[in-house]
């Protein structure tokens, strides 16, 4: 089945250690999002990508990094993990630019130790 | 202008009953309006959604009422269902921008059996 799956579904990593999240869909959709999700609050948006073209989020913290290699993949890279970036990340997909429907992975939640 | 808000924040209804969540923005350059429906320990999948030039939109038990003029709409749970328990986000966005969801703070909601 055509979806966005999102590895690894849990990462626990420690404070001050980089970690990469991936995502990748088999929807050959031409945008990409990334959105953190703490809890019990609504999903925020840090990135965007259409095609190859990065769009940043004003307020997302210069510790967040994105790469879209490719059309199927898209990496959230966190350089310094603090306790506040303990969160579900979540990758979605729009077809194109003009269609309206996004499809969201199941997440990753990251712990902070 | 880009807040969506949405009430109650919690909502506990008796199995069979009618489960409504209501949501008001403020930027009128809004044009698309969906609602998500989120597990714990999973990604939001849409629900319904709706553009403006329609009042209402309906697909099973579930129903968007949109009042362009008041700037709201709602989702109607009909014949609520203990497994339709979950939290439910209410969004905007601008589809020909960046199709970035602007989401509202969202509604758990409890049904009884």
């Amino acid at each position: 089945d055509a979806m966005v799956i999102q590895n690894p579904r849990y990462q626990v990593t420690q404070f001050g250690k980089p970690v990469t999240l991936s995502c990748s869909q088999t929807l050959n959709h031409n945008v990409m999002y990334w959105y953190q999700q703490k809890s019990s609050q609504a999903p925020k948006l840090l990135f965007h990508y259409y095609d190859k073209d990065f769009n940043n989020e004003a307020d997302t913290p210069d510790n967040f990094q994105s790469r879209r290699p490719n059309t199927s993949f898209c990496f959230l890279d966190i350089r310094s993990p603090g306790l506040g970036d303990a969160a579900m990340y979540l990758c979605a997909t729009r077809r194109t630019r003009v269609t309206d429907e996004q499809f969201f992975g199941p997440g990753t939640r990251l712990t902070v130790l | 202008q880009q807040q969506v808000k949405q009430s109650p924040q919690s909502l506990i209804v008796q199995k069979g009953g009618i489960s409504i969540i209501n949501c008001a923005y403020e930027n009128t350059a809004f044009d698309y309006f969906p609602w998500y429906q989120q597990f714990p320990g999973k990604g939001p999948a849409l629900l319904i959604a709706i553009r403006p030039d329609v009042s209402e939109k309906k697909e099973g038990r579930f129903t968007i009422s949109f009042n362009k003029s008041a700037k709201q709409f709602s989702l109607h749970i009909m014949d609520s269902q203990p497994g339709d328990s979950a939290t439910y986000f209410c969004a905007a966005s601008m589809v020909s921008n960046t199709g970035k969801l602007i989401f509202g703070q969202g509604t758990t909601l409890q049904v009884k059996p």
